[in-house]
């Protein structure tokens, strides 16, 4: 099975734009996390999506947000960019159970300038 | 609220030697807990997980972590370090469709 595909890998992207990243889940996955990586801050959870519900919010701002489509694909977006929103964002995915793991992609580099 | 703590920000240790990273949590129910690591410019990969059980798991790449519910820990283990085993590593706990993670070790392996 293929694993979890994010797009893009690396993104440059002044402040104050908008961004969207993707994510694609392991095949037959119907739960789709995502997380914010920082050397400041570590791993901080932003949502979870499943079968195109939110059942999860982290404790970040409107400016970011989520959403599901039916073929479990993912999409998060960023909106008015600053500068510490630059960071490694991670998609997970999972069968959806909570205690099912959560696999990982290779996250989505974004720097903010 | 769930929350982890890693105590230990960087342990160096020589290669063939053997490592305990240590992890404390805290969750009000049952815990799901989980350790990850990560290599640099890479994702997350599990290593083992902890739902119920026995409370000695086995995990990929010969490490160990036993659940200790007293002491609210959950501590990381191998006999003998390799070098390939210099990485990050992640100890999180499970719930509410998310997961919390602790700060993170960084190993390094001397020759």
């Amino acid at each position: 099975k293929a694993g979890v595909t994010q797009t893009p890998r690396y993104l440059i992207k002044t402040r104050g734009q908008q961004v969207t990243l993707s994510c694609s889940p392991i095949s037959g996955h119907r739960s789709v996390s995502w997380y914010q990586q920082t050397p400041g801050q570590g791993l901080q959870f932003l949502f979870e999506y499943f079968s195109e519900t939110q059942r999860n919010k982290g404790n970040f701002p409107g400016r970011f947000s989520g959403r599901q489509f039916s073929n479990s694909r993912s999409e998060m977006n960023v909106s008015t960019l600053e500068l510490g929103d630059s960071a490694l964002y991670l998609c997970a995915s999972s069968q959806g159970l909570v205690t099912d793991t959560q696999y990982f992609g290779p996250g989505t580099r974004l720097t903010v300038l | 609220a769930q929350s982890v703590t890693q105590p230990d920000i960087h342990i160096t240790v020589s290669e063939g030697a053997s490592l305990e990273l240590r992890c404390n949590y805290s969750y009000g129910a049952t815990p799901y807990l989980f350790w990850y690591v990560q290599s640099p410019g890479q994702g997350l990969q599990l290593l083992l997980k902890y739902f119920s059980g026995d409370t000695l798991v086995q995990g990929i790449k010969g490490f160990e972590a036993e659940f200790k519910r007293s002491q609210s820990s959950f501590n990381l283990r191998k006999p003998s370090v390799h070098w390939s085993d210099a990485a990050e590593y992640f100890c999180a706990v499970g719930g509410n469709y998310k997961l919390t993670f602790g700060k993170g070790t960084l190993l390094t392996v001397n020759p």
